[in-house]
């Protein structure tokens, strides 16, 4: 099983839609969690972190739930320009440092 | 300020040659990361430096690989010899000590081994 799961997609959704991502994660130790965002043959940059209470960043939110080990990321009212890969990234357990990647998961949004 | 820089953009090598990436961290960033992604495996760690001394390299797939840090800007990920399932794209990223959740990746080299 991997340590991080995702759906890869690809989730087409319109302009103005809300759409949510979930990922999965193996080992209930994990500590701090975080959604990446990856452009087209572009590298990863940091989207949020998330936190057991949620949190909101404008038209994203992000939650976690430990008791199933899943985390979430909506977006509500879709730009074209979020049309990304969406990487969900648990740290491992016992070192802040190292981090592990989920293979992300594709959005296209169109007119 | 300048991010993370990495050298070459793309790379284009045959099957047993040695191929060096090349990495500058941003400037006062005391951790250094290499690593690999592929469709089929997504992002993968290497190998892991702070303050230039290599911390884990459990992620290294084979002793082909080697990676370095002589100084604390700059390092290079060496394969020696490549073979055509080292293609990829390799990513350096670099972190503040107290923040190493949040990493600023270099723009990626694709190699292509033929």
């Amino acid at each position: 099983r991997k340590e991080v799961e995702q759906d890869p997609g690809p989730f087409n959704v319109p302009e103005g839609a809300t759409v949510a991502f979930n990922c999965t994660y193996s080992n209930s130790a994990s500590q701090s969690f975080f959604w990446y965002r990856q452009d087209c043959r572009k590298e990863p940059k940091l989207l949020m972190s998330v936190y057991s209470s949620g949190n909101e960043d404008g038209r994203f939110t992000a939650q976690l739930n430990r008791a199933s080990q899943y985390i979430s990321l909506l977006i509500r009212d879709s730009k074209l320009s979020d049309s990304a890969t969406y990487l969900c990234v648990v740290n491992r357990v016992g070192t802040a440092s190292k981090l592990t990647f989920g293979t992300g998961t594709r959005l296209q949004v169109t007119l | 300020d300048a991010g993370v820089i990495q050298s070459p953009r793309h790379e284009v090598t045959e099957m047993g040659q040695e191929v060096t990436l090349r990495c500058k961290p941003i400037s006062g960033h005391d951790y250094l990361f290499w690593y690999r992604q592929t469709m089929m495996r997504g992002l993968e760690l290497l190998i892991y430096f702070n303050n230039n001394v290599p911390i884990d390299d459990s992620g290294m797939p084979e002793d082909r690989f080697s990676a370095k840090m002589p100084n604390a800007s700059f390092s290079t990920l060496k394969i020696q010899p490549s073979e055509p399932r080292d293609s990829a794209v390799y990513f350096c990223a670099s972190s503040l000590p107290d923040s190493t959740d949040t990493q600023y990746f270099g723009p990626g080299t694709r190699l292509t081994v033929l």
